[in-house]
């Protein structure tokens, strides 16, 4: 079947802009996690949903970062007023608790570049 | 907190080698372990997992054990070839939870 789609692949922006980026997850996958992954670096947490419980928002490095899942599923992460910091690899997976104990699918990830 | 610690990298071997990147682990209660790997340009996928203590995940060559005792989860491979040049992620899934707590991850490069 169909794997984690994230949309764009690629996208450049301006300092102070704002950006969405976009994470269909497998169908049937409870739980949606976003992370960021810097060049060289590992991965770094930001938010994850489950279900209609409200998402763990822990890892948001800050207030200009939001993403909102709809129906269960699609999400979009949301950057507002972007700094050149943001610039980064961002990774969208799926999981479904009960099977397969909670393995992750990624997705292949946005390349953000702030300039 | 629930945290991983693997080692750092990056790793260079040569094709054949034997490859053991160190994970450990600290949490409450009986987390699920994984490898994941992370080939150039490509993205993150799960590489084996294990669930309880005791167990041993296995693919590809590579395998790890749910050490309980000593907290850790260390993948080895036997044999390393040039193809498996990759990044190393060691991951822990908090039990109850959906979190998912990520290690630094491991580079190794292997030379033919």
């Amino acid at each position: 079947g169909a794997g984690v789609s994230q949309s764009p692949s690629n996208k450049v922006t301006e300092k102070g802009k704002d950006v969405e980026l976009r994470c269909d997850p497998i169908s049937g996958h409870t739980a949606l996690y976003w992370y960021r992954q810097s060049l060289g670096q590992g991965l770094e947490f930001l938010i994850y949903f489950q279900g209609n419980s409200a998402p763990d928002k822990s890892g948001l490095p800050s207030d200009r970062f939001s993403a909102e899942r709809t129906g269960g599923s699609v999400s979009t992460l949301t950057i507002q007023r972007t700094q050149q910091e943001d610039s980064a690899v961002y990774l969208c997976a799926s999981s479904h608790r009960d099977k397969e104990a909670n393995t992750q699918y990624f997705g292949p990830g946005t390349r953000l570049t702030v300039l | 907190g629930n945290s991983v610690t693997q080692m750092e990298g990056p790793v260079t071997l040569s094709e054949e080698a034997f490859l053991t990147i160190n994970c450990t682990y600290t949490a409450t209660g009986y987390p699920s372990l994984f490898w994941y790997v992370q080939y150039p340009g490509e993205g993150l996928q799960l590489l084996l997992k294990a669930t309880k203590a005791d167990d041993k995940g296995s693919n590809k060559g590579f395998e790890a054990t749910y050490r309980k005792e000593t907290t850790s989860f260390h993948l080895e491979k036997g044999s390393v070839q040039v193809s498996d040049s990759a990044v190393y992620f060691c991951a822990l899934s908090e039990p109850g939870g959906f979190k998912t707590i990520f290690g630094a991850g491991t580079r190794l490069f292997v030379k033919a």
